[in-house]
């Protein structure tokens, strides 16, 4: 079975400081990745997805990821934080042959401090 | 424009009582799925389905129905049987196909017990 685990539930950061979100997964076959940003009562916003292809992974509004196989991960990274990037930010997993389910992490909710 | 709606935005259910919660999509996929997210817990899938007069349960189905009728749209009724009906409900769609592909999501009902 599939899982995701996001390291801390909240990270605040100061504006114009690197944003370092961290994703952690376990899957039995190469996975499908995706990072989700989602706005106070709103629905999930795609920012970037890995598919295999590069692994390095660019986004949008600044935000890239890098798939590395050999420690499970998917961490989000962006250089500078703008105030417009507090929000609540979701990774997730699919596997091939799964009929395209995701299986979330908990969420890490980030508060950019000016 | 494309997207998916959901609604009501609010939704106050009694005790003992059915309530019923819409999405439709104009996007032409064929699968959608249905989540519930609570705090601190992302978003766990109740029911998808992958073509219509279809339907496979999820993580958390116990207390929900659902029904495909149309390939636009995916009902989701929360029954008098969930006890913890209190959550902010999420619906999705997407293409079918080998895996990788992306899920959109609608902005959302969240549903409050009287």
């Amino acid at each position: 079975a599939q899982s995701v685990t996001q390291l801390g539930s909240h990270v605040s950061v100061s504006e114009g400081a690197l944003v370092l979100l961290r994703c952690n997964y376990s899957s039995s076959v190469p996975p499908y990745l995706f990072w989700y940003v989602q706005y106070p009562n709103q629905g999930l916003q795609l920012l970037l997805k890995y598919t295999s292809a590069a692994t390095l992974v660019k986004g949008i509004n600044g935000f890239e990821a890098e798939f590395k196989k050999s420690e499970t991960s998917f961490h989000l990274t962006k250089p500078s934080a703008h105030m417009s990037d507090a929000a609540e930010y979701f990774c997730a997993v699919s596997e091939s042959g799964a009929g395209n389910k995701l299986t979330f992490g908990g969420g890490t909710r980030v508060l950019v401090k000016p | 424009d494309g997207g998916i709606t959901q609604s009501p935005k609010y939704l106050f259910r009694k005790e003992g009582q059915n309530v019923t919660l819409s999405c439709e999509q104009n996007l032409n996929h064929d699968a959608m799925y249905w989540y519930r997210q609570d705090p601190g817990q992302g978003l766990r899938l109740i029911y998808y389905s992958q073509i219509v007069n279809d339907f496979q349960k999820g993580d958390i189905a116990e207390g929900y129905s659902v029904s495909r009728e149309k390939k636009e749209s995916f009902p989701l009724t929360v029954t008098s049987a969930q006890k913890n009906p209190t959550a902010f409900y999420l619906c999705a769609s997407s293409p079918l196909g080998a895996g990788g592909k992306t899920q959109y999501f609608g902005p959302g009902t969240r549903l409050l017990v009287l």
